[in-house]
């Protein structure tokens, strides 16, 4: 059984610029949560989607959006991308929604630089 | 306002010794706890977690204790390998309803 599927898996973008990521859930997995770990900030959740809806979002400013598609997949977008937006951004996904524990299935992350 | 807090950036401990990791949380309706266990260039992967109706859970070498009057958990490992050696997550939840609340990490150096 596939893992999650996170990609690009490195990524580097100018200030300005705007990036899609994308992650592949587990087979069968309905819900989508995005995460961003800085050094020193731990994971930091921006957004959970679960059969195309968002269910939770973080505190995290408008320029950070994201979808789910029907067949699960999902993506999330920066917009005019900040120094302080690299980071490792990981997706983990999930039968049902808002997971307790070991439900929740991480992917190896995207790792974003923005220069 | 962090609501998970893991206080010891760092641990080292010799192979063979006890590795004690401790986490704190402030929100009272946080009612299960988790930990992650992360290597470089992968992403966490579950390790144990606990229930609020309990105050101790043990999986192998892995124990987690819950203090809720203290507002505190600690995980235990015994005896330490150097393989595990990595960044441990505390993360917490209200009942499957909010999403996953994570610390900012322990990287834990076990030392051959």
């Amino acid at each position: 059984k596939a893992g999650v599927t996170q990609t690009p898996r490195y990524l580097i973008k100018t200030r300005g610029q705007q990036v899609t990521l994308s992650c592949s859930p587990i087979s069968g997995h309905r819900s989508v949560s995005w995460y961003q770990q800085t050094p020193g900030q731990g994971l930091q959740f921006l957004f959970e989607y679960f059969s195309e809806t968002q269910r939770n979002k973080g505190n995290f400013p408008g320029r950070f959006s994201g979808r789910q598609f029907s067949n699960s997949r999902s993506e999330m977008n920066v917009s005019t991308l900040e120094l302080g937006d690299s980071a490792l951004y990981l997706c983990a996904s999930s039968l049902v929604a808002s997971p307790a524990g070991n439900e929740a299935f991480f992917g190896q992350g995207t790792r974003l630089t923005v220069v | 306002d962090q609501q998970v807090k893991q206080n010891s950036p760092s641990l080292s401990v010799q192979e063979g010794r006890i590795s004690i990791l401790n986490c704190d949380y402030t929100n009272s309706m946080f009612d299960y706890f988790l930990w992650y266990k992360k290597y470089p260039a992968e992403g966490p992967t579950f390790l144990i977690s606990i229930s609020s109706i309990k105050d101790k859970n043990e999986d192998g070498r892995f124990t987690v204790f819950l203090n809720k009057s203290a507002k505190h958990l600690s995980l235990h490992i015994v005896p330490s390998q150097p393989g595990d050696s990595a960044v441990y997550f505390c993360a917490a939840s209200n009942s499957g309803n909010t999403p996953l609340v994570f610390g900012k990490g322990t990287r834990l150096s076990v030392i051959a």
